[in-house]
């Protein structure tokens, strides 16, 4: 019953690997985002799509692309990881890509990189 | 300065207690607000929208002062279950995208 979903729940790799984390929503959403919370708590927006099309991409190494088969998955593959990559990293979802849409968050997925 | 700014706290408060705390954000063209609950090691859970007039929840209420350019959310007879970081949350450009505060931390105590 779980509404959004992420795998793996930790992440635990060496600097330069290749990685990728995979969510799911079936919530039957049209709009998904990833989401950055480094060690001083700040959640920061990294991409977002709507119906598949990517329609938010902040300031992120081309080290992390984020790629969405379909509207209830959205994945980020993160090359050539480096130590500032450690962080906790959430998928959330939305009814709508509107600003006053409730955003559902996934359990996270802690990533620690050594 | 930060788009969203929140006191970190943390407010240690008797279970009964009132607490409030504010958040401040920079863009006065901004038209969402909300405020997000998320437990240590969990993730955001919307805990309420904020309206221009003002609202209650139970024994949460959400304040939005434009003039000033804050938010507030005031606690009635605190719970041990209120333990949490609050996370203010403003859409900030116009835009679809949601800008977050680094959070207010509240404990309650027995």
């Amino acid at each position: 019953d779980t509404a959004v979903s992420q795998t793996p729940k930790y992440l635990v790799t060496q600097m330069g690997n290749d990685k990728s984390i995979k969510c799911e929503q079936n919530l039957g959403h049209d709009t998904m985002y990833w989401y950055k919370q480094d060690s001083k708590k700040f959640l920061k927006i990294m991409f977002s799509y709507n119906n598949k099309e990517l329609i938010i991409n902040e300031t992120v190494p081309n080290r992390f692309s984020p790629k969405s088969p379909d509207k209830a998955h959205l994945n980020l593959h993160i090359n050539s990881l480096e130590l500032g990559d450690s962080a906790v990293y959430f998928c959330a979802s939305s009814e709508t890509s509107g600003s006053y849409n409730e955003q559902f968050f996934g359990p996270g997925t802690r990533l620690t990189v050594l | 300065r930060k788009e969203v700014e929140q006191d970190p706290g943390p407010f240690n408060v008797p279970e009964g207690a009132t607490v409030a705390f504010n958040c401040t954000y920079s863009n006065s063209a901004s038209q969402s607000f909300f405020w997000y609950r998320q437990d240590c090691r969990k993730e955001p859970k919307l805990l309420m929208s904020v309206y221009s007039s003002g609202n209650e929840d139970g024994r949460f209420t959400a304040q939005l002062n434009r003039a000033s350019q804050y938010i507030s959310l005031l606690i009635r007879d605190s719970k041990l279950s209120d333990s949490a970081t609050y996370l203010c949350v403003v859409n900030i450009r116009g835009d679809y995208k949601l800008s977050f505060g680094a959070g207010t931390t509240v404990t309650v105590r027995a």
